[in-house]
């Protein structure tokens, strides 16, 4: 019944690496978004996609790259992965973007990315 | 452009006592508000949000926030403190021709016993 579900909620890797995160919605919205949250809490957006199109790219390194397969999923593919990478990663969803800026959006539980 | 100030990192009130989070906010169109709350290993769960309806705005967990204009503000509020309600919250501030929600560096909010 997990709304936003994301996996893993951990991982460890070493720096240099690929890695991958996955996020699911069942709620039938039709964009989804990348957050990163460093140490201090602060939370910056990274992507959003619109019903696989994506409509949001920060300032954010090539070394990641967001893939949407259909409206329902939205993965994170880091390349090389750095020592700053090391953050609490969310996924969200709102029923569409207009209604993502002034309703709710609906988080994941987060992914903690730890790399040594 | 939007932005968000929360004043204050770490906010410590008694088991009963007012909880009081500041907030204050910078859109040069009418924006829309909200507060999220993010309990420990947990995302974020939307608490209220100001969307140019009442300016009184009243939540989940009995917070309320009110937006006052003419202090470019949106004070979080709730009478009494319950040890349940300690996390982290973030303001955050949209409008209409936003691309994305900008958050607030958040607030911390510690319940003494």
């Amino acid at each position: 019944d997990t709304a936003v579900s994301q996996t893993p909620k951990y991982l460890v890797t070493q720096m240099g690496n690929d890695k991958s995160i996955k996020c699911e919605q069942n709620l039938g919205h039709d964009t989804m978004y990348w957050y990163k949250q460093d140490s201090k809490k602060f939370l910056k957006i990274m992507f959003s996609y619109n019903n696989k199109e994506l409509i949001i790219n920060e300032t954010v390194p090539n070394r990641f790259s967001p893939k949407s397969p259909d409206k329902a999923h939205l993965n994170l593919h880091i390349n090389s992965l750095e020592l700053g990478d090391s953050a609490v990663y969310f996924c969200a969803s709102s029923q569409d973007l207009a209604t993502g800026k002034k309703n709710e959006q609906f988080f994941g539980p987060g992914t903690r990315l730890t790399v040594l | 452009a939007q932005s968000v100030t929360q004043l204050g990192s770490h906010v410590s009130v008694s088991e009963g006592a007012l909880v009081l989070l500041r907030c204050n906010y910078s859109s040069s169109v009418p924006p829309y508000l909200f507060w999220y709350v993010q309990y420990p290993n947990q995302g974020l769960q939307l608490l209220l949000k100001y969307t140019s309806a009442a300016t009184l705005v009243k939540g989940i967990n009995g917070f309320e926030a009110e937006f006052k204009k003419s202090e470019t503000s949106f004070h979080l509020t709730k009478p009494s403190a319950h040890m349940s309600d300690a996390a982290e919250y973030f303001c955050a501030v949209s409008t209409s021709s936003a691309s994305k929600i900008i958050f607030g560096s958040g607030t911390r909010l510690s319940i003494r016993p």
